[in-house]
């Protein structure tokens, strides 16, 4: 499975873009680019997932460049209801070995 | 809307006691995965099934836990006897294998266990 880096933590202002990298160097071909999304006291939830290029959903976006060795997840214009502890998750399912999830990033969006 | 359901929601309990934990997955969800999140390490996968049938169970204690699905409606996580160090949230997610080979995961709210 592809190791992936993230930064621990990040701080934004309401109403700010946030953006999300997150590294993973050693991406294999058939590796998919998953995000979640954790809230105090619940379990992540999926947010977006992407192969190459730009997925955009009703929630964020995700670019990921030519290399895929990294991926950003893009949030517009954020509130305090976002602050959350992201995750990426690099990985397919060659076999069955499900994604593994990192330490992830905790975003706080002050007001 | 269909979601993951967990009981208990809390659970106290003393050191060397049976605790078991319950999971409903979505209804039509074939695999069901079992979480461990603490502090110190995180979110780590304990064990999964697809059609009932258990995959990996390699993140398991072999000696205390024990993970079973009896039914399709029904999973459940046991540990005994408990030790402090069990002491975390426990998740449960289900899912079905996207068009991608990964799966989208359901969570559900977790089961907060304490051992003293």
């Amino acid at each position: 499975l592809a190791k992936t880096t993230q930064p621990i933590s990040m701080d934004s202002y309401e109403g700010q873009e946030v953006n999300i990298t997150c590294s993973h160097n050693n991406i294999a071909t058939n590796d998919y680019i998953t995000w979640y999304q954790q809230f105090p006291s619940q379990g992540p939830r999926f947010i977006i997932q992407g192969y190459k290029t730009k997925v955009t959903n009703e929630v964020a976006s995700l670019f990921i460049p030519a290399d895929r060795k990294s991926s950003t997840l893009s949030l517009p214009r954020v509130s305090l209801s976002d602050t959350a502890v992201y995750y990426c998750l690099v990985g397919a399912l060659p076999g069955n070995t499900p994604l593994v999830f990192g330490k992830g990033t905790r975003l706080s969006v002050i007001a | 809307d269909a979601r993951v359901t967990q009981t208990p929601r809390h659970k106290v309990t003393e050191m060397g006691q049976e605790v078991t934990m319950r999971c409903q997955p979505i209804l039509g969800h074939n695999t069901v995965f079992w979480y461990r999140q603490t502090m110190m390490q995180g979110l780590e996968l304990l064990a999964y099934f697809r059609n009932r049938a258990p995959l990996d169970d390699s993140g398991m204690p072999k000696d205390r836990f024990s993970a079973e699905m009896p039914d399709a409606t029904l999973a459940t996580l046991k540990i005994q006897p408990s030790e402090p160090r069990d002491s975390a949230v426990y998740f449960c997610a289900s899912g079905l294998p996207r068009q991608t080979g990964t799966y989208e995961q359901y969570f559900g709210p977790g089961t907060r266990l304490t051992v003293t």
